[in-house]
């Protein structure tokens, strides 16, 4: 039973305007959840997080909301860039586990 | 910053024979974990440590085993290697206890023919 999933397994949108990634899950006792964007050929790197106690994260032109009752959460990016083209993995953790449970991921496609 | 590195980067082995996968830290990070990247799957944990000689597994552990004997290396291995094997190995190390924030190698291809 997964319980991050990523709908939506890619995203096309012009450069200039806003990307919406969507994640939803499952575990109500997830605590914080994380953003990771990953480049062909390397590893995931940290984008944004946040805590269950907020609603909403914002760093430079991402933002990322949560939407606990409906344990829905995403991301957004404004203005889009044709270098945020990658994929955007989805991340849940437990404080009393340590560990990260990910999303399948959603490739983003930013066109100039 | 922190550092990671996997050796080997890319690997090529025949079914039934035995691999092992390095992952070295500069820093003296107590967490460390290994993943495996498959399309559809994302990525999935396969064991993780948090210490010397201190490991657990996790939702894809079987075919797998781990060692960690000194804090900076942590070891994956294939007792014997299978074509479903074949994925993408990311090793990472734990930067935040709390939030669970990881940073991660650059990951090894290892191809099971």
């Amino acid at each position: 039973d997964q319980q991050v999933k990523q709908n939506s397994p890619s995203l096309s949108v012009q450069e200039g305007r806003i990307s919406i990634l969507n994640c939803d899950y499952t575990n109500s006792m997830f605590d914080y959840f994380l953003w990771y964007k990953k480049y062909p050929a390397e590893g995931p790197t940290f984008l944004i997080s946040i805590s269950s106690i907020k609603d909403k994260n914002e760093d430079g032109r991402f933002t990322v909301f949560l939407n606990k009752s409906a344990k829905h959460l995403s991301l957004h990016i404004v203005p889009s860039q044709p270098g945020d083209s990658a994929v955007y993995f989805c991340a849940a953790s437990s404080s009393n586990t340590g560990k990260l449970i990910f999303g399948q991921g959603t490739t983003l496609q930013v066109k100039p | 910053d922190a550092g990671i590195t996997q050796s080997p980067r890319h690997k090529v082995t025949e079914t039934g024979t035995p691999v092992t996968l390095r992952c070295h830290q500069t820093e003296n990070h107590r967490y460390m974990y290994w993943y495996r990247q498959d399309p559809g799957h994302g990525l999935r944990l396969i064991h993780y440590s948090y210490g010397v000689k201190d490991t657990d597994k996790g939702e894809v552990s079987d075919g797998y085993s781990v060692s960690r004997s000194k804090t900076e290396d942590f070891l994956l291995t294939l007792e014997s290697a299978t074509s479903s094997q074949t994925s993408v190995y990311f090793c990472a190390i734990g930067l935040a206890e709390l939030s669970g924030e990881q940073y991660f190698g650059p990951g090894t291809r290892l191809t099971v023919t």
